[in-house]
């Protein structure tokens, strides 16, 4: 149980263009997903925290703007990279949170298998 | 923001010798969890210990946390081939449940 999906797992773009990624929560339903980014060969940063029904929490320095995120239901959350740029470039993750007592109180977090963004 | 720290930031080590990395971070936590991804992979969950914990075990995984000196340890035992891979560690600490990452530790184990 609690598998998380992201898709695609890899996408090509040119720069200015934007680029959407889900992330979907399987088999539970997620009130909270979170983003992170990652560039080669360092942690994971995190982005935002998504949730259901109401406007993304971004961290300090990520801009709103660029990186839209749409939570419109609890097994969907979506990133989109707008007017992408090759600094944008990166693999970006998602993570969700369970409505289920043992993952909310644990507050393990379940991660989706990344995507990876070039922006050419 | 990235509070946690680890050390080594990589390791090579024979199969079958253990594997230690540790952990720091800087304010409290509610909960430290540590975490594996294996090259352009997500991430796997290994263990949990919460902060009135001071050790636990997993198979081959033992976590010790050390909340004075805010610090947590990660020993893999009798390590694989397959335990090759990046070791990271999280702190939870409040009603948010962000989970903030360490800097992680690249962990190879030779045949």
């Amino acid at each position: 149980g609690a598998v998380v999906s992201q898709h695609p797992s890899w996408v090509i773009c040119k720069s200015g263009t934007s680029v959407k990624i889900e992330c979907r929560s399987l088999d539970f339903q997620a009130t909270t997903m979170f983003w992170y980014r990652q560039f080669p060969k360092q942690s994971l940063m995190l982005m935002a925290t998504s949730n259901e029904g109401s406007k993304a929490t971004y961290e300090q320095g990520v801009e709103k703007d660029k990186f839209l995120i749409n939570h419109a239901s609890l097994t969907l959350s979506t990133l989109t990279v707008t007017s992408a740029h090759p600094e944008d470039s990166s693999f970006y993750i998602c993570s969700a949170l369970g409505l289920a007592g043992e993952v909310w109180s644990n507050n393990e977090q379940f991660f989706g298998p990344g995507t990876r963004l070039t922006v050419l | 923001s990235q509070q946690g720290e680890e050390d080594p930031q990589a390791l090579s080590i024979q199969e079958g010798e253990n594997a230690t990395m540790n952990c720091s971070y800087k304010t409290s936590i509610n909960n430290l969890q540590w975490y594996r991804q294996n090259s352009g992979r997500g991430l796997v969950h290994l263990i949990l210990i919460r902060s009135n914990e001071r050790e636990k075990h997993s198979g081959r995984l033992r976590v010790t946390l050390d909340t004075s000196k805010k610090s947590s340890s990660l020993l893999i035992t009798a390590s694989r081939a397959a335990d090759t891979a990046s070791y990271f560690c999280a702190t939870g600490g409040d009603s948010s449940y962000k989970l903030i990452f360490g800097s992680g530790t690249r962990l190879l184990v030779r045949p």
